[in-house]
């Protein structure tokens, strides 16, 4: 079992759309970010959380370190907004990051 | 500069050939990293430099082989791959010591192996 969970693994959405994608982790973490992978491989790192909620333009993350479980949101969302997105944890080793498989999001014009 | 340069952008190499892959950053971060990524993968950990000094190898086959030569400028040596290390080539850094601080990473090396 994956110690990392990402749901969906796949979502189409239309353009305007509130979309929401899931994380869930199994282990003690010390951090938990986002990360967004392009077609053309590079990946940028859209948040990185301990606690409560991180809000960036049309995007916002939340953790719950309870729960062990983290949202994606992304608002009114737009065909650029396509991407891979990524949910990763680091546990405080020097191995950095533990992955989740990602989520391929597709938005349509 | 909050970037992280990887070049060259794309590789094609026969398995008899040896090349090099770059990546530079000017943020003084001093953790460096390499990842492998096959299609459709997460990413997965091949080295990481801390401090300039080779801290984790994750019993990559010896035919990768990293170097740092200073703290801006880590290279990755190829030499007699196979076609299954083709892949996207990944190159990281953070700040400080491995495991904290947010991730910086290039744009990739898509290596391809004839």
């Amino acid at each position: 079992k994956n110690e990392v969970e990402q749901s969906p693994q796949n979502l189409t959405a239309q353009e305007g759309e509130f979309i929401t994608i899931n994380c869930s982790y199994s282990v003690g973490i010390s951090a938990l970010h986002w990360l967004q992978q392009h077609p053309g491989g590079g990946i940028v790192s859209l948040f990185m959380l301990s606690s409560g909620k991180k809000k960036h333009g049309r995007l916002i993350a939340t953790i719950n370190i309870q729960e062990k479980h983290s949202s994606l949101h992304i608002t009114a969302s737009h065909p650029r907004d396509s991407a891979v997105y990524i949910c990763a944890v680091s546990a405080g080793s020097a191995r950095q990051l533990t992955f989740g498989s990602g989520t391929q999001l597709t938005v349509l014009p | 500069d909050t970037e992280v340069t990887q070049t060259p952008k794309h590789l094609v190499m026969g398995m008899t050939n040896k090349k090099s892959l770059k990546c530079e950053q000017h943020m003084g971060h001093r953790a460096m990293y390499w990842y492998k990524q096959k299609a459709k993968k997460p990413p997965e950990l091949m080295f990481v430099y801390s401090y300039e000094k080779l801290s984790i190898n994750e019993s990559v086959p010896s035919r990768f082989s990293p170097e740092c030569p200073n703290s801006s400028l880590l290279n990755l040596h190829l030499h007699a791959l196979q076609p299954e290390d083709s892949a996207l080539y990944l190159c990281a850094s953070s700040q400080w010591a491995p495991g904290t601080g947010e991730l910086f990473f290039g744009e990739g090396s898509r290596l391809t192996v004839l």
